[in-house]
């Protein structure tokens, strides 16, 4: 199993630009959220989904998208980059129900310049 | 809204002394709580986490305490060591349903001091 996976590691924006980070989970989870963390700071939920097909908001949505075609897969799309964007991302998936352990994919380091 | 504090920011401790880092939560209906570690430029690795259900767990030299009624839970660290090092996060579970969203504390450096 590899888990979660996360491309690309590191990217950089220039303001105005649009990208999308991919994330890919190997574990039958069926629930995937993601996550930002600016530097110093803890995690903020962006949007989360609890199956395919199904997707929500979390506490700091704006200026991101989000999609769930499959169980495996939630892309993150960032329209419009904006310098507030610049932040560590990280995916995270868990089993789903009442079983809330979330396991984290390795990140992806973006800045917009 | 849904609030976890932690503190403190930071911590340092001599090698082989005990750790304690401590979060309150703001959600009366929350009822999981898990605490992350993270490494320098890694991602966040799950050490412990506990249910409302329960009062205490442990795991080795890791232990984590939780009073629901003050809305408090605590990490504690015995005999640390210079590996112990990092970013330790709390979280608590929030919202209705089972969505298992968490809202995360704002983390606490720990140093190992050899």
């Amino acid at each position: 199993n590899a888990g979660v996976t996360q491309t690309p590691k590191f990217r950089i924006l220039k303001i105005g630009q649009s990208m999308t980070l991919q994330c890919t989970q190997d574990m039958n989870h069926n629930y995937m959220y993601w996550y930002r963390q600016d530097p110093g700071m803890g995690l903020k939920l962006i949007y989360y989904s609890v199956g395919a097909g199904i997707t929500d908001k979390g506490e700091v949505p704006n200026g991101y998208n989000v999609s769930r075609s499959t169980t495996e897969d939630f892309p993150l799309r960032l329209e419009l980059a904006a310098p507030s964007q610049t932040s560590v991302y990280f995916c995270a998936s868990s089993y789903g129900g009442t079983t809330y352990e979330q396991y984290f994919g390795p990140g992806t380091r973006l800045t917009v310049t | 809204g849904e609030n976890v504090e932690q503190h403190p920011s930071t911590l340092s401790v001599q090698e082989g002394d005990s750790a304690v880092i401590k979060c309150t939560y703001s959600d009366s209906a929350s009822n999981y709580f898990p605490w992350y570690k993270q490494e320098l430029g890694k991602r966040p690795q799950l050490i412990i986490d506990i249910r409302s259900n329960v009062g205490e767990k442990k795991d080795q030299r890791i232990a984590v305490t939780l009073n629901k009624t003050a809305k408090h839970f605590s990490l504690h660290i015995t005999e640390t060591q210079p590996e112990d090092s990092a970013v330790y996060f709390c979280a608590a579970r929030y919202g209705s349903g089972n969505t298992g969203k968490l809202i995360f504390g704002q983390g606490t450096t720990l140093q190992v001091k050899p």
